[in-house]
């Protein structure tokens, strides 16, 4: 079965200061990975997704994420980050099968500091 | 613009009663899931449902089902309220594909009390 840890349950950054969110996932195929936000109050919104192909994935907000093979992460990173990016981010890993199933990780919030 | 509701966003229900959650979309998505939601726990599947009247259990059944009579609409019913299902549920929708991403509604905050 497929899992995510995000190791990081809180982190706080500057606004402006550049910014990494871990993620390590378990799955015994091509992985199929994403990273959602979610805004207090909200549901999940995509950021960024990764089938195949290139390693470096661009997403929305400036968002971009990389993954290795390797290492079983898929970092997303934001070289500048603003006040309104505090939110809590997922990373999910989905699965092929009856469904596509997404198996989300415990999530990192972010807190950003003016 | 894709869309995903749910017809609550919250909602304070009594212990032992019967609740009912209702998700509704209108992509023809094929796929239609119940997360619930707790701090430190990230998000854990309910159920989903694949095609009208199918449905599988997910990570955390118990307690819980489902219906599914039309393909926009998926519901989750809450037989016996209980306080420890006082949570966030969230549910979602996506295409019958290998794997895709999937579309979130805002989420009902349910209190058990």
């Amino acid at each position: 079965a497929q899992s995510v840890t995000q190791p990081d349950i809180h982190i706080t950054v500057s606004e402006g200061a550049s910014l990494e969110l871990r993620c390590n996932y378990s799955y015994g195929a091509t992985p199929y990975l994403f990273w959602y936000v979610q805004s207090p109050g909200q549901g999940l919104q995509l950021l960024l997704k990764y089938f195949s192909g290139d390693t470096l994935v661009q997403g929305i907000k400036g968002f971009e994420a990389e993954f290795k093979r390797s290492q079983s992460s898929f970092n997303l990173r934001k070289p500048s980050v603003h006040w309104s990016d505090a939110a809590e981010y997922f990373c999910a890993v989905g699965a092929s099968g009856t469904a596509s199933k997404l198996t989300f990780g415990t999530g990192t919030r972010l807190q950003v500091t003016l | 613009d894709v869309k995903v509701t749910q017809s609550s966003r919250y909602l304070v229900k009594r212990t032992g009663e019967k609740v009912f959650l209702e998700c509704v979309q209108d992509m023809d998505h094929e796929n239609m899931f119940w997360y619930r939601q707790d701090p430190g726990l990230g998000l854990r599947l309910i159920y989903f449902s694949y095609d009208v009247k199918m449905k599988e259990k997910g990570d955390i059944p118990e307690g819980y089902s489902v219906s599914r009579e039309k393909k926009e609409r998926f519901s989750l019913i809450l037989e016996s309220a209980s306080t420890n299902q006082t949570s966030m549920y969230l549910c979602a929708s996506s295409l019958r594909r290998l794997v895709t991403e999937a579309f979130f509604g805002q989420g009902t905050r349910l209190t058990v009390v």
